[in-house]
This record gives C-alpha cells, structure tokens and sequence, in this order.
C-alpha cells in the first residue's frame, strides 16, 4: 500500500462543477502539498499547509490531521483547470525535506 | 522568482551511452531533487542532495549517479543509458530555515529523455 493515496484517478467535469480531489497518508507529517502539471508543463506548487484550510481564487485546500486525510476543492471549474493535481507529504521519518507522492489525479474540465 | 532550468527538455540517446542531465537553480536552496515520472507510477525520487558534495539515494538510486560540486548545480548521470530509463525527469530544489516558501518545492520544466 502506498503511504499517499489519491482519489479518483480521474476526473472528468463540466465547466462550472465544483470539483474534490482526496489525499490519504498513513505516516505522520509536518506537512502536506497540492502541486499541479498541465500537459508537457512543469509542476507548480499549490498549497503547502499544515493544518486547517488555505484558499487561493477557486482552489480551496483542507486538512485533517486526525484523519491524515487532506482534500483539495475546485469552485466553478473551467477548461483552463485541466491538468494532473499531485498530493505529496513530508514525513517525520525521511530526512531533509523529501517529499513522498501521490500518483496524481488527471483532471479533464469539458466546456 | 525562484528558478530552477534543465539543460534540456527532449534527450535522445543510444543503449549504452553515458548521459548528463543538468540542473541549475538561482536561489541558493540547499536541497536539490532528482525524479522520474512514469505514467500510472507517479514521481519517484532517484537521488537528492541537502548540500554541495552530499547525497543521499532515494527510492530508485538503482543505474543512476548524482554529482553537486557547486551549490546551483544538480547533475544526473546514467552511466549506461538502458530502454527502461526512458521517462520524463524533474529536478527540483528547496530551501531551509523559516519564512513562507520553508520547505516548498520548486520543479524545472523537466527533460523528456528516450533511450533507444
């Protein structure tokens, strides 16, 4: 079992749907990243949070830490949104400030 | 803005030739990362570094060799290019101590290699 799992594995919307994209981790964490790659793009990063809920234009990112379950919220989705969303954690017990990834979830928005 | 750039971004070579990919970043982060992305396999660490002339592998070392001799500069060797390392490879960099970017990790555009 992989220590960052994503749901779904994909996703196809309609412009306009709110969209959910769920992380689950099984190891403890300082901190939790959404990233994003479009297609033949690099990856950008998103969110970093820790705890709580941070919100960015549409994006919207949640944690619960008790849970080690994470969610990231698209409001009113658009073509432009398409893209592969990554969760990645950082754990307690791997050095530096590696990273562990999910396998990422292909978003398609549909005008 | 931070910036981390890669030699290239579409590589071609032969079995068996040795090959260099590089990455160069502009903020004096002391990590640096190299991954490989495969598809249904997601990002897969190979090797990384916290500071001029240290590495440590990750979860795939395996036909791979790092070298950081200057603090902005990451390279990744494959000694003996094999088919199986065909794959799209990203290098990225972060920082230490405190601030709002603590931590965060900043990718290049990645290199499309193909091993034929």
């Amino acid at each position: 079992k992989n220590e960052v799992e994503q749901s779904p594995q994909n996703l196809t919307a309609q412009e306009g749907e709110f969209i959910t994209i769920n992380c689950s981790y099984s190891v403890g964490i300082s901190a939790l990243h959404w990233l994003q790659q479009h297609p033949g793009g690099g990856i950008v990063s998103l969110f970093m949070l820790s705890s709580g809920k941070k919100k960015h234009g549409r994006l919207i990112a949640t944690i619960n830490i008790q849970e080690k379950h994470s969610s990231l919220h698209i409001t009113a989705s658009h073509p432009r949104d398409s893209a592969v969303y990554i969760c990645a954690v950082r754990s307690w017990r791997t050095s530096g400030s590696r990273l562990t990834f999910g396998e990422g979830t292909q978003l398609t928005v549909n005008p | 803005d931070v910036k981390v750039t890669q030699s290239s971004r579409y590589l071609v070579k032969r079995t068996g030739e040795k090959v260099f990919l590089e990455c160069v970043q502009d903020m004096d982060h002391e990590n640096m990362f190299w991954y490989r992305q495969d598809p249904g396999l997601g990002l897969r660490l190979i090797y990384f570094s916290y500071d001029v002339k240290m590495k440590e592998k990750g979860d795939i070392p395996e036909g791979y060799s790092v070298s950081r001799e200057k603090k902005e500069r990451f390279s990744l060797i494959l000694e003996s290019a094999s088919t199986n390392q065909t794959s799209m490879y990203l290098c990225a960099s972060s920082g230490e101590g405190g601030g709002s970017n603590y931590n965060e990790q900043f990718f290049g555009p990645g290199t499309r290699l193909t091993v034929l």
